[in-house]
């Protein structure tokens, strides 16, 4: 399977440690998102990779947080100092536009770490 | 006001009647749209898109865009126990990102 693979699946750490959860993007795949997702709401876009490039952030990811794309293949997002309200589960996503694709693409999404900081 | 704003439910149907979920947004900005499905504990899954005015068919699922009163809308025909999930709408505004920004979703009981 060639999904988009996430890992790990599940992560229980104490308020104030450091966590670092990994992407792996379909392999032809040249865009790569982080939503972020908590109960009984949508997914809440975080930001997003073109290649290894980094070109947008939401307002949400605080100082704490940061993604990278090495060689824009996988995608780590690091979560420093976590915090209660970093609960939820991170939805890793990518996608590729083809040359002359209309505006539309296909996201992908992989099954998602969940996150609990007790 | 939200971007993109959904009945959170549960709206619930009789297995074979007609689920419709309605969606709708507040910027004209807004290009495309979209429809994921969520099983309990999954991942989003896409269903359908659209982008233009009108009806767009695909098997039992029906999208349906209005602009101009700036609501999209999903149609489940022949609702069956599988299709209980929570369907969550989305929209991009193209550009460079395409970022999607999702309604906090409507959880759909079809009942046997």
């Amino acid at each position: 399977d060639t999904g988009v693979s996430q890992d790990p699946r599940h992560k229980i750490t104490k308020r104030g440690q450091n966590v670092t959860f990994r992407c792996d993007p379909i392999s032809e795949h040249n865009r790569l998102y982080w939503y972020r997702q908590t109960l009984g709401q949508g997914p809440e876009f975080l930001t997003y990779f073109q290649n290894e490039a980094q070109l947008e952030k939401s307002r949400l990811l605080s100082d704490r947080f940061s993604a990278e794309r090495p060689k824009g293949s996988f995608s780590t997002l690091e979560i420093q100092r976590t915090e209660q309200g970093d609960s939820a589960m991170y939805l890793c996503a990518s996608s590729s536009r083809l040359p002359g694709q209309s505006i539309n693409e296909k996201l992908f999404f992989g099954s998602g770490t969940q996150l609990s900081v007790l | 006001q939200k971007e993109v704003e959904q009945n959170s439910g549960p709206l619930s149907v009789p297995e074979g009647a007609i689920a419709s979920l309605n969606c709708t947004y507040s910027d004209r900005g807004s290009q495309s749209f979209f429809w994921y499905r969520q099983y309990s504990g999954k991942s989003p899954e896409l269903i359908m898109f659209i982008y233009s005015n009108g009806d767009k068919e695909d098997g039992r699922f029906t999208a349906q865009l209005n602009k101009a009163s700036q609501y999209v809308s999903l149609l489940i025909r022949d609702s069956q126990p599988s299709d209980s999930a929570t369907y969550l709408c989305a929209l991009s505004y193209g550009g460079a990102t395409n970022k999607l920004i999702f309604g906090t979703g409507t959880l759909l009981a079809v009942q046997p």
